[in-house]
């Protein structure tokens, strides 16, 4: 079974740019989440989808959002970019919403912003 | 609020050799499951092994396995006959039921195992 696929594996992008990163999860896996980590905050909880919904949101300014189409694949949208974002973010998808449900990963999109 | 403490920031461990890696955490949630993650150079996030609150024994994985120490909030992962392939960044993360499949992360620890 393929396992959690994000595309681009890396990006380049200017201050005030927007970026959309996209995710496909594993095939019968409803729910997505995405993380950003960092080297000063380590791994934080973006937000996550559940059949086309957003179920649960972290504390990321309203120049983040993302999306979960039909196929449950996702993507990831920042606006405005700031230095600040440069970041891993990394995709996972489960079963479902469970707290028992654990997460799988992708390789993740490094986002440099200059 | 969740929050997961991992003291050990890196360490040296011999091949062969066994290691222990210590997680603590704290969470006001009744329904809790707690996660150790893999995190190579390449950045990929590998699942290793689960232990849910009201589980009575300790999960296992193969080489893997979780203390879990419910009364002392403690759930360290001991990596049996360590390998090279082991060098790498572990997480120790939690989940609640309150917030289903949302994890907190820990700051991780870097093993590095020699020859």
């Amino acid at each position: 079974k393929a396992g959690v696929t994000q595309t681009p594996r890396y990006l380049i992008k200017t201050r005030g740019q927007q970026v959309t990163l996209s995710c496909s999860p594993i095939s019968g896996h409803r729910s997505v989440s995405w993380y950003q980590q960092t080297p000063g905050q380590g791994l934080q909880f973006l937000f996550e989808y559940f059949s086309e919904t957003q179920r649960n949101k972290g504390n990321f300014p309203g120049r983040f959002s993302g999306r979960q189409f039909s196929n449950s694949r996702s993507e990831m949208n920042v606006s405005t970019l700031e230095l600040g974002d440069s970041a891993l973010y990394l995709c996972a998808s489960s079963l479902d919403s469970a707290y028992n449900s654990p997460l799988h990963f992708g390789n993740g999109t490094r986002l440099t912003v200059t | 609020a969740q929050k997961i403490t991992q003291t050990q920031p890196g360490m040296f461990v011999q091949e062969k050799e066994a290691v222990t890696l210590d997680c603590t955490y704290d969470t006001s949630d009744p329904s809790y499951g707690l996660f150790w993650y893999k995190q190579p150079s390449s950045g990929e996030m590998i699942f290793l092994i689960y232990q849910g609150s009201y589980d009575q024994q300790n999960a296992t994985e193969g080489r893997y396995s979780l203390n879990f120490q419910k009364a002392r909030k403690s759930a360290n992962l001991v990596i049996s006959a360590s390998q090279l392939g082991d060098s790498a960044m572990y997480f120790c993360a939690m989940s609640g039921k309150a917030a289903g499949n949302k994890l907190t992360f820990g700051g991780g620890t870097r093993v590095l195992v020699k020859p």
